[in-house]
């Protein structure tokens, strides 16, 4: 079945400084990775995605993913983090062609930007 | 374009009670997916809807249902609710067509915030 990972349950940051928030999966078949971010009390909101392509990808609020296929991962990246950037983040992969519609998200990291 | 809207946004019901869930797409998008998310189980897909026939369910019981009218707008049935069905409830829109190659981005509603006493 395809997965993906999120080895860390929480990500610190200074305010200004690179931020990285990782993402590994497991699939058979072409990835189709995203990124979604959720702030307190909201829904999901699309950040990236990977469908084919370069291998770097280029999103919203300045954020953008390397797609990594030796290594199976699919981290986010942000080259100056903003405190408003403090949110929940998930990694999701879609699920095989004959699910239809379903991604399978990672368990979230927590991200902490401090001023 | 308007986004996902969900309705009510919160909701308090009891063990025992069934509860109907609202969820209107993104004007175009024909297909609808609803997702639970608890601190526990994370984000889970329920199932999708595409053109009024649910296209996949996820691994939940036949307690949690769904439907797709004609205008794409869906509702979700929970019968019999549970403690732990408490959740924040999610649907999600895309504009995925009948021959789509699934590349497409799935757009996500605030959800709707069940608590079950």
């Amino acid at each position: 079945a395809q997965s993906v990972a999120q080895p860390e349950d929480q990500v610190n940051v200074a305010e200004g400084n690179p931020l990285t928030v990782k993402c590994t999966y497991s699939v058979s078949g072409n990835p189709y990775l995203f990124w979604y971010v959720q702030y307190p009390n909201r829904g999901l909101q699309f950040l990236l995605k990977y469908i084919t392509g370069d291998n770097l990808v280029k999103g919203s609020y300045g954020f953008e993913a390397e797609f990594n296929k030796s290594q199976t991962s699919f981290h986010l990246k942000k080259p100056s983090a903003l405190v408003s950037d403090s949110a929940l983040y998930f990694c999701a992969v879609r699920d095989k062609v004959e699910y239809g519609n379903k991604l399978v998200f990672g368990a979230g990291t927590i991200l902490r930007v401090k001023s | 374009k308007a986004g996902v809207t969900q309705t009510p946004r919160y909701l308090i019901k009891t063990r025992g009670q069934q509860v109907t869930l609202s969820c209107s797409p993104i004007s175009g998008h024909r297909s609808v997916s609803w997702y639970q998310q608890t601190p526990g189980q994370g984000l889970q897909f329920l199932f999708e809807y595409f053109s009024e026939t649910q296209r996949n369910k996820g691994n939940f019981p036949g307690r949690f249902s769904g439907r797709q009218f004609s205008n794409s707008r869906s509702e979700m049935n929970v019968s019999t609710l549970e403690l732990g069905d408490s959740a924040l409830y999610l649907c999600a829109s895309s504009s995925r067509t009948s021959g789509g190659s699934y590349q497409e981005t799935q757009y996500f509603g605030p959800g709707t915030r069940l608590l079950v006493l």
